[in-house]
């Protein structure tokens, strides 16, 4: 167990719909990222948090949005939800940038 | 940005036998590289990691590689034993302020009894 958790386990919904995946950091981590992993991308860094702040920004669609709030706990949020956005979703969190320590993951399935 | 490439994509070794997995990544201000183990279904987890500042760090059976030069990292695993099978993963990122940590595309690892 490495700490950091995500809610929900899982997830199923339907195109055009609206989610928000839940992440709360290892105790004393002020970062949080957030990751995509589907079958045929591996895992793709989304966006960084740091201490509430945007610090980084990856392959992050402009459907999707993410905060992170003052008790530190981040939300992802997807949007207009296409078929193809069916993945794993990871919070990750470490105390600056490294190392990270990844949640047990949300799986989004979209039909 | 960065792109990180991983071979193989599949390896199979016998018990007690060695792996090698390789890793090159295209950003020379890239100074953080760790590799993760995950099984199916399960999160990533950390095994090792190695800054630029060393060209060799050993944990146990594991051991990483870093030549900044040729901007090539590989993980080795001796003595494998079938537990060690998962998909692994190798990342690099320039950390501190801008930390877009790339993945590889990850090598599934077996190792038969």
């Amino acid at each position: 167990d490495s700490g950091v958790t995500q809610t929900p386990k899982h997830l199923i919904t339907a195109t055009g719909q609206r989610v928000t995946l839940r992440c709360s950091p290892r105790s004393g981590d002020l970062s949080v990222y957030w990751y995509q992993q589907s079958l045929d991308q591996g895992l793709q860094f989304l966006i960084q948090y740091y201490n509430g702040e945007e610090r980084a920004k990856g392959n992050i669609l402009e459907r999707f949005s993410a905060q992170q709030f003052p008790d530190l706990h981040s939300e992802l949020n997807l949007s207009s939800l296409e078929l193809g956005d069916s993945a794993l979703y990871f919070c990750a969190s470490s105390v600056h940038d490294y190392p990270q320590y990844f949640g047990p993951g949300t799986r989004l399935t979209v039909l | 940005g960065e792109n990180v490439e991983q071979h193989p994509s599949t390896l199979s070794v016998q018990e007690g036998d060695s792996a090698v997995i390789k890793c090159t990544y295209s950003d020379s201000a890239s100074n953080y590289f760790p590799w993760y183990k995950q099984e199916l279904g399960k999160r990533p987890q950390l095994i090792i990691d190695i800054r630029s500042n060393v060209g060799e760090k050993k944990d146990q059976r594991i051991a990483v590689t870093l030549n900044k030069t040729a901007k090539h990292f590989s993980l080795h695993i001796t003595e494998t034993q079938p537990e060690d099978s998962a998909v692994y993963f190798c990342a690099a990122s320039r950390g501190y302020n801008n930390n877009d940590m790339r993945f590889g595309a990850g090598t599934r690892l077996t190792v038969k009894p």
